[in-house]
């Protein structure tokens, strides 16, 4: 079975805070994604990368930043946290046609 | 501008009935489809896809059917059982060098009603 673990499962942090949110996946995976979930809204994409190193910006970008410097591990970084930023981040990956995703971090920013 | 869309945001159905969501698409690029279902506090997982050049695919009671001159999505669930009970999503891909790239509805809760 696939497994793609995120790091916390709920989160709380203040304004301007730098928050890491980790996804580590052990099928060795090239393709690994960052969505976020809020309602009304579906999951929208925020960043995917390919490969190792190889990123790039989905459809809500903004205010965020990623790393990927192993395979295994997709990290998503927001840069300074801002209370629209208080979502459901999950994480996935993928190989062919099917997702596998990660069971989501509640962020809280306050 | 939604690419995919849920227009029903729920659905309730007795147990043992058929449930129906539906999708629709504006992006003739799209040529996979998925379901994923979500229960709170959960990922998504995966239900049931279907490739584009074929009109349906059937998993035990779960039926997608692809209408591409509609750009329009369903999936049926038959008999609908109370575990069904969560959020249904419609999920549309397309391929973008090695990775497929999905753009995701909205969602619909469904609830199957004992």
């Amino acid at each position: 079975d696939v497994k793609v673990t995120q790091s916390s499962r709920y989160l709380v942090k203040r304004t301007g805070e730098k928050v890491f949110l980790e996804c580590v996946q052990d099928m060795d995976h090239e393709n690994m994604f960052w969505y976020r979930q809020d309602p009304g809204l579906g999951l929208r994409l925020i960043y995917f990368s390919y490969d190792v190193k190889m990123k790039e910006k989905g459809d809500i970008p903004e205010g965020y930043s990623v790393s990927r410097e192993k395979k295994e591990r997709f990290s998503l970084i927001l840069e300074s946290a801002s209370t629209n930023q208080t979502s459901m981040y999950l994480c996935a990956s993928e190989q062919n046609t099917e997702a596998f995703f990660g069971q989501g971090t509640r962020l809280t920013v306050v | 501008d939604q690419q995919v869309k849920q227009n029903s945001p729920s659905l309730s159905v007795q147990e043992g009935r058929i449930s129906i969501l539906n999708c629709d698409y504006t992006n003739s690029m799209f040529d996979y489809f998925l379901w994923y279902k979500k229960y709170p506090a959960e990922g998504p997982t995966f239900l049931i896809s279907i490739s584009s050049i074929k009109d349906k695919n059937e998993d035990g009671r779960f039926t997608v059917f692809l209408n591409k001159s509609a750009k329009h999505l369903s999936l049926h669930i038959v008999p609908s059982q109370p575990g069904d009970s969560a959020v249904y999503f419609c999920a549309a891909s397309v391929k973008w060098g090695s990775a497929r790239q999905l753009t995701f509805g909205s969602g619909t809760q469904l609830t199957v009603l004992p």
